[in-house]
This record gives C-alpha cells, sequence and structure tokens, in this order.
C-alpha cells in the first residue's frame, strides 16, 4: 500500500544536538511538506518542496534545515538553533491541490 | 490571501447527540476545502473534501459537511455522536494550481456517554 513513513516514532535529543527525523512516500507525489505541532496551536509549517532540488521556508523555517534529493525523501533536520524543539513533528505529501494532503503518523521530539 | 477559522477550541456532545464543527474561510478565488481528523499521537486522516462538485460533502465514518459559498462556510456534521468520534479535528482550505494548504487551529471533540 502507498503511504508515507515517518521514523522513529519518538525521538529523545540532548540539548545541543542536532537530530534528523525521516520521512519517506511511495505516492509518486511531487510535494512534501513539514510541520510541527504544538498544544492549541494547530499545525504550523516548516518548509515544503514542491520538486526534488527545491524547497521552501515556511512560517517557522529558524533552527531547521530540510533536503530533497529524491523524490521519495524528505528528511528534516532540526538544529541546535531551534531555541525549543520538544514538540510533535508531521510530515505531509501531495498529488496536487485538489487531492490534499496525506500525513505520516508523526515523530515526538523530546529534548533531555 | 487565505485562511481559515474554526470556532470553537473543544466542543463536548453526548453519545448520540448531533455533531457540528464549524469552519469559515477567506479566499480571493474558489476555494479546495478539506476536514482531517487526528488521534491522539498519530498523523491526521483525510475526512472529506469539497472540491467545486457537490456542495455536500459525505465522508468517512458518517460525517459530511457543506460548502456555503455566501456564508464562507464548510461546516462538518454528523448527525449522532459515537464515543470513537472523540479526537481533534482540522479544516483546511486551499486553491486550484496552488500546492499549499492553510489548516485552521483545530477542534476538539468530545464525547460524553
Amino acid at each position: 500500500d502507498g503511504g508515507i513513513t515517518q521514523s522513529p516514532k519518538y525521538l529523545f535529543r540532548k540539548e545541543g544536538q542536532n537530530v534528523t527525523l525521516s520521512c519517506e512516500q511511495n505516492l509518486n507525489h511531487d510535494a512534501m511538506y513539514w510541520y510541527r505541532q504544538d498544544p492549541g496551536q494547530g499545525l504550523r509549517l516548516i518548509y515544503y518542496s514542491q520538486i526534488v532540488n527545491d524547497f521552501q521556508k515556511g512560517d517557522i523555517a529558524e533552527g531547521y534545515s530540510v533536503s530533497r534529493e529524491k523524490k521519495e525523501s524528505f528528511p528534516l533536520t532540526v538544529t541546535s538553533a531551534q531555541k525549543n524543539p520538544t514538540a510533535f513533528y508531521l510530515c505531509a505529501s501531495s498529488g496536487g491541490a485538489n487531492y490534499g494532503y496525506t500525513f505520516g503518523s508523526g515523530t515526538r521530539l523530546t529534548v533531555v | 490571501a487565505q485562511s481559515v477559522t474554526q470556532l470553537g477550541s473543544h466542543v463536548s456532545v453526548s453519545e448520540g447527540a448531533l455533531v457540528l464543527l464549524r469552519c469559515n474561510y477567506s479566499s480571493s478565488v474558489p476555494p479546495y476545502l478539506f476536514w482531517y481528523v487526528q488521534y491522539p499521537n498519530q498523523g491526521l486522516q483525510l475526512l472529506l473534501k469539497y472540491t467545486s462538485a457537490a456542495t455536500l460533502v459525505k465522508g468517512i465514518n458518517g460525517f459530511e459537511a457543506e460548502f456555503k459559498k455566501s456564508e464562507t462556510s464548510f461546516h462538518l456534521t454528523k448527525p449522532s455522536a459515537h464515543m470513537s468520534d472523540a479526537a481533534e479535528y482540522f479544516c483546511a482550505v486551499s486553491r486550484y494550481n496552488f500546492n499549499k494548504f492553510y489548516f485552521g487551529s483545530g477542534t476538539k471533540l468530545n464525547v460524553k456517554p
């Protein structure tokens, strides 16, 4: 079955460390997205990519970086510059504006 | 510019009662509209979508929504709530040839026995 796989499900990081969250899709979608979710704040867009080797900053890109070397993969790196990284991170892909998003199951990152 | 407003961050209903979750949008062009459901510690799942066909859209789990252009609304309803409907619900908007989506802040639905 086609879908999006995010790994790991839970991730713990020490302060000052970078960490990379994985997102892989086999839906043949061109567009992929990263969102951050905090209680009471809905979904906030971090980065998105509409084509391989190209990506754009979303609303809260500071302290994050991404790459899009393959159509199937859109990893997110949470750098030590992100001041409050503890959150639930969601990856999504889209086959077009009228199709909506397909979401992964999320990664919960906790800084310890 | 596009935006989505969900009225009520928390809604509580009794089992068997009508569910009504409100969503209003602003869009400069005809929109595509979506409702998603999220269970704790999971991703979002598409419930239904409006893409300029029928204004009354039926989705999964007995939910439906009606697009009302004059009211710029896309409210989600279900005639009879089940305990399993307890979750957070998000409304989202996009438009033709614009592959970016805007989400509302979410409504948590509580279903009382």
